[in-house]
């Protein structure tokens, strides 16, 4: 049973650039959240889809946008990469809960 | 103003002994608590989890510990193996976790000594 699974691993930017980040949840989870890891720092809440909609959203600006493909996968999008957005970005999903399981992450250095 | 507070940024223990990790919270709503455990070039790993309801809760080596008049809770290993070495990630919900929104402390490094 697979986890989890995100792409790409690795990825680095310039500022001003666009970035499309992708995940597909474990097997039999329909939510997505994502969360992103500053160095040094705990996982911040970013959004939640469900059902191909932002079903909440945390403290980030509209730079930061999201999808929901009817296959539960998900994006997440950010343009105008400032170097702040440099971090590990982290994938979870989840059913009927409040456990989220989350993938390895994609580490995204903009330069 | 951090909602969720590890205060150790690390801790060392030796192979055998306990492990005890702690977690404060501000926000009384929370109501749901989970510990992650994360080893480098990893995603979060969840380890087990108590509703406001109970007060402990156990799964094999790992038991949970929740204080609600104090807002702490806390985490023990026993007995702590070396594999154990990871971070350790404390993370709140509120609503019993129907929100998506998890809000993790900034973790705490715990090293297990052979």
């Amino acid at each position: 049973d697979a986890g989890v699974t995100q792409s790409p691993t690795h990825l680095i930017k310039t500022r001003g650039q666009q970035v499309t980040l992708r995940c597909s949840p474990k097997s039999g989870h329909d939510t997505v959240s994502w969360y992103q890891q500053a160095l040094g720092q705990g996982p911040q809440f970013i959004f939640q889809y469900y059902e191909e909609e932002e079903r909440q959203r945390g403290n980030f600006p509209d730079r930061f946008s999201g999808h929901q493909f009817p296959n539960y996968s998900s994006e997440l999008n950010v343009n105008a990469l400032l170097l702040g957005d440099s971090a590990l970005y982290l994938c979870a999903s989840s059913s009927f809960g409040v456990t989220q399981y989350f993938g390895p992450g994609t580490r995204l250095l903009v330069l | 103003d951090q909602q969720v507070k590890q205060n150790s940024p690390s801790l060392s223990v030796q192979e055998g002994r306990i492990s005890i990790l702690n977690c404060d919270y501000t926000n009384s709503m929370f109501d749901y608590f989970l510990w992650y455990k994360k080893y480098p070039a990893e995603g979060p790993t969840f380890l087990i989890s108590i509703s406001s309801i109970k007060d402990k809760n156990e799964d094999g080596r790992f038991t949970v510990f929740l204080n609600k008049s104090a807002k702490h809770l806390s985490l023990h290993i026993v007995p702590s193996q070396p594999g154990d070495s990871a971070v350790y990630f404390c993370a709140a919900s509120e609503d019993g976790g129907s929100q998506g929104n998890l809000i993790f402390g900034k973790g705490t490094k715990l090293s297990v000594k052979p």
